[in-house]
């Protein structure tokens, strides 16, 4: 099993462009979601899923979308690109949302200029 | 919503000394408590937890002790190694929610 993969690990945008950072899962996990962590933040959840379909916010969604079609893929999508949102975004799944293991990518390195 | 606090953020020993991270949470109705560890430029990973019917827990060097009444937890790591340098994070979550997150705390161990 691959796990949890990101596409790309590093990406450089200009302000105002859009763009879409890839997450995908092979392990059947019905619960997938998003985070942001920024220098002395931690990690933040931008969106989440808890199945094909179903989405809902986390702490800090605005700028972004998602979208769950499949149970495997979880796409975060930025409209606009702006330099707040240069981070390190990370995607994460698990089986169930009931307090398991959350298995985490390796993460995408975003420069917004 | 869930308020999760973690301190210290930067913890600096010696290899071989004992190292201690707390983690306070608001929500009393949150039962299950992860710590992840991150090192340089990886992905957190999940190294212990511990759920509200418990009190301690242990795996070899790691510990997790949690205090319901006070609302607090803490990693306790013993005879730190090098390889335990990296940036740990606390959480904490109640039912079918995501878990919140601490700001983590960078632990260096000096050889």
């Amino acid at each position: 099993n691959a796990g949890v993969t990101q596409t790309p690990k590093f990406q450089v945008l200009k302000t105002g462009q859009s763009m879409t950072l890839q997450c995908a899962q092979d392990m059947n996990h019905e619960y997938m979601s998003w985070y942001r962590q920024d220098p002395g933040m931690g990690l933040r959840l931008i969106h989440y899923s808890v199945g094909a379909g179903i989405t809902d916010q986390g702490e800090v969604p605005n700028g972004y979308n998602v979208s769950r079609s499949t149970t495997e893929d979880f796409p975060l999508r930025l409209l606009s690109a702006a330099p707040s949102q240069t981070s390190v975004y990370f995607c994460a799944s698990s089986y169930s949302p009931f307090q398991e293991t959350q298995y985490f990518g390796p993460g995408t390195r975003l420069l917004v200029l | 919503g869930e308020n999760v606090e973690q301190h210290p953020s930067t913890l600096s020993v010696q290899e071989g000394d004992s190292a201690v991270i707390k983690c306070t949470y608001s929500d009393s109705a949150s039962n299950y408590f992860p710590w992840y560890k991150q090192e340089l430029g990886k992905r957190p990973q999940l190294i212990i937890d511990i759920r509200s019917n418990v009190g301690e827990k242990k795996d070899q060097r790691i510990a997790v002790t949690l205090n319901k009444t006070a609302k607090h937890f803490s990693l306790h790591i013993t005879e730190t190694q090098p390889e335990d340098s990296a940036v740990y994070f606390c959480a904490a979550s109640k039912g079918s929610y995501i878990p919140t997150f601490g700001r983590g705390t960078s632990l260096i161990v000096h050889p």
